[in-house]
């Protein structure tokens, strides 16, 4: 069946170092969305990508796009305190019985230290 | 714009008891989901709705029923509540034939199964 495989589970780093979470799909997508959460709050969405290859960029955050649609990265430059959250991935697949699931991945819980 | 509402914010029940679980949107969304948040398992799927009339399952259905009589609500039923549904629930909505809407969650409603 479909899964969205994320990893780390888990990432702390120090303030000014880079971060960067992947996600894996077992099947193609038709597009990707992020999502961050901050402790105690709910998901809120960053950004879609739906073309394959595609690279968008939010500030210090950069995001891709597999070329195969399968796979997806959020990378984010010199990470600040204000960057704490669990970062989600979720791909939709609108074909067949699935047709507008939403599968999200587990989540990269990002500490940073100051 | 209020959003996705849930309802209530915090819940306390015994093994055994039912309840509903109360999601409202005001944005005219055709898709609504109820998500679980466990600790290291992110968020799963329990059921959808990709209008009124129809409902569909996710990945961890049991235990759970829904119903989407109106657009604009979409609850979800515990009948008999274990121990294991102890959880943060999310309802979160979206326009479904844009095909790539981003998701919008409620604030959660946090159970506890005594």
């Amino acid at each position: 069946g479909q899964q969205v495989m994320q990893i780390p589970q888990y990432q702390h780093v120090q303030e000014g170092e880079d971060f960067t979470t992947y996600c894996n799909s077992s099947t193609t997508l038709s597009n990707i969305q992020w999502y961050k959460q901050r402790p105690g709050g709910h998901p809120v969405f960053l950004i879609q990508l739906v073309k394959s290859g595609e690279v968008k960029k939010q500030k210090r955050l950069t995001f891709q796009f597999g070329e195969a649609k399968k796979n997806s990265s959020l990378h984010i430059t010199a990470t600040q305190t204000t960057d704490v959250g669990t970062y989600f991935c979720a791909g939709r697949n609108d074909r067949g019985s699935t047709l507008g699931r939403l599968y999200f991945g587990r989540g990269t819980q990002l500490t940073v230290w100051p | 714009n209020a959003g996705v509402t849930q309802t209530p914010k915090f819940q306390v029940l015994k093994t055994g008891q039912s309840m509903t679980l109360q999601c409202a949107q005001d944005m005219n969304h055709e898709y609504m989901s109820w998500y679980r948040q466990d600790p290291g398992m992110g968020l799963r799927l329990i059921h959808y709705s990709v209008g009124a009339g129809i409902t569909d399952q996710g990945e961890v259905p049991n235990g759970y029923n829904v119903s989407r009589s109106t657009t604009e609500d979409f609850p979800l039923r515990l009948l008999s509540a274990a121990p294991s549904q102890t959880s943060v629930y999310f309802c979160a909505s979206s326009y479904y034939r844009e095909g790539n809407s981003p998701l919008h969650f409620g604030n959660g409603t946090r159970l506890t199964v005594t």
